[in-house]
């Protein structure tokens, strides 16, 4: 089961600005770096960031995350159509039962 | 940038195996390591482990210790995920992606999976 905790759901209309949680523990978030994966239906999950903050190439910079503390956050600004997926966050975990971790999963929906 | 090409779907019956192939090309398949990562119908996406081809160094999720197995075969550029004693709870999409695994000098781990495989349906139903 996941250890790290994200809101089922979010929304917004085109052009807005959209934010998700992730909220982990010392063990992972606390201690490690945090990456995003944007998942579109029916499809592969795909890098969307890593290092806390790092776009690979090719994503758009309307995505950017952020980390404090235990906690992450994934904004997406300017929203778009096809921004609608399914979004996980993840990370190296220190306890004896991980060593890598997923989100619950924020389904994104563009109103 | 490294392509993962993973074989097709499986209807196996609870009690049996499942051995799922990744076939990687472009970059150096010794170089990084191979992850599993599953997703069950409707459901998020779950750990499983990894391999590291080069020292044939594998790390399982204590969920699966004892019951999965990867495995590499540097001549082909091909990692392989087995998973045994399958039951309906087994049931799902099976993704293989390219891990990096970075020790920052500030301390902490970095790890993330820069490429993946198209994923391959695993069913069991009896």
């Amino acid at each position: 089961q996941s250890v790290l905790t994200q809101p089922p759901s979010a929304s917004g209309t085109p052009g807005q600005r959209v934010t998700i949680s992730c909220s982990g523990s010392s063990s992972n978030i606390g201690s490690n770096t945090v990456n995003w994966y944007q998942q579109l239906p029916g499809t592969a999950p795909k890098l969307l960031i890593y290092s806390n903050n790092q776009r690979p190439s090719g994503v758009p910079d309307r995505f950017s995350g952020s980390k404090s503390g235990t906690s992450a956050s994934l904004a997406i600004s300017g929203l778009q159509s096809e921004d609608e997926a399914d979004y996980y966050c993840a990370a190296w975990d220190d306890s004896l039962n991980g060593l890598y971790v997923f989100g619950t999963g924020t389904k994104v929906t563009v109103l | 940038q490294v392509q993962l090409v993973q074989s097709g779907a499986e209807v196996k019956k609870p009690g049996s195996s499942v051995k799922v192939s990744c076939k990687a090309s472009g970059g150096t398949f010794t170089t990084y390591d191979i992850t599993w990562v599953r997703q069950a119908p409707g459901q998020g996406l779950e750990w499983m482990g990894r391999i590291i081809p080069t020292v044939d160094t594998t790390n399982y999720a204590q969920k699966f210790q004892g019951r999965v197995a990867f495995t590499a075969d540097k001549s082909t550029s091909t990692a392989y995920m087995e998973l045994s004693r399958l039951r309906s709870e087994d049931t799902a999409v099976y993704y293989c992606a390219r891990g990096t695994l970075v020790i920052s000098i500030t301390g902490g781990t970095n790890y993330y999976f820069d490429s993946w495989g198209q994923g391959t349906l695993v069913t069991v139903s009896s």
